[in-house]
């Protein structure tokens, strides 16, 4: 099966510039995450989608970050304006957990998407 | 809340050696999962094993183990016949058995195998 999709790769802006990020789960995956992972620490969760609503955005800096998830499928990650300390790896996840569904399915995850903000 | 705690930043260990990850956790969840993840320098997280919180026995896959001590909070991740590929960044992770499925991660422990 393929595996969760994500883009750009590596991506280099000015403070105060917008970024978007985007993710394309496993099919038939119903929980989508956003994880950002800042240098030399572990993921932290940004945000939880269970089908195209959200689950958990609680860690989520909403003054600045936007996720989206139509059709519960993609799912595109907006930062607006970049801040120096948004320089992080951008990771996504699927996973089968959910509804009726197994809990200990494990997330999988993309490559991710590293972001350097100057 | 819950808490992933990994006290070893660093190891360093022989090509062919057994080597055990340490990861501590605290939680108020009656019912949880505990995963360990690999990272190496391309930057992925590869899920390697998942125990369950009322799984009656250690849960192994290849050539990794888990050392599940519920009583004491710990879910050490042993790796047997170690291999250069297995230099990488490990994590802990933890989620509830119900309710939002938050994933928590620890703060990974880097391994080096020397050859």
């Amino acid at each position: 099966e393929a595996g969760v999709a994500q883009s750009p790769r590596y991506k280099i802006i000015e403070k105060r510039q917008s970024v978007a990020f985007w993710c394309n789960p496993i099919s038939g995956h119903a929980t989508l995450y956003w994880y950002q992972q800042i240098l030399g620490q572990g993921p932290k969760l940004l945000i939880q989608f269970q089908n195209n609503g959200v689950v958990d955005d609680s860690q989520l800096p909403k003054d600045r970050f936007s996720a989206e998830r139509l059709k519960g499928v993609d799912s595109t990650l907006k930062i607006q304006p970049a801040k120096l300390e948004d320089s992080a790896v951008y990771l996504c996840a699927s996973s089968l957990a959910g509804q009726g569904r197994p809990y200990n399915s494990p997330l999988h995850f993309g490559n991710g998407t590293r972001l350097t903000v100057t | 809340a819950q808490k992933i705690t990994q006290t070893q930043p660093g190891m360093f260990v022989q090509e062919k050696e057994a080597v055990t990850l340490d990861c501590t956790y605290d939680t108020s969840d009656p019912s949880y999962g505990l995963f360990w993840y690999k990272q190496p320098s391309s930057g992925e997280m590869i899920f390697l094993i998942y125990q369950g919180s009322y799984d009656q026995q250690n849960a192994t896959e290849g050539r990794y183990s888990l050392n599940f001590q519920k009583a004491r909070k710990s879910a050490n991740l042993v790796i047997s016949a170690s291999q250069l590929g297995d230099s990488a960044m490990y994590f802990c992770a933890m989620r509830p058995s119900f309710g939002n499925e938050k994933l928590t991660f620890g703060t990974g422990t880097r391994l080096t195998i020397i050859p």
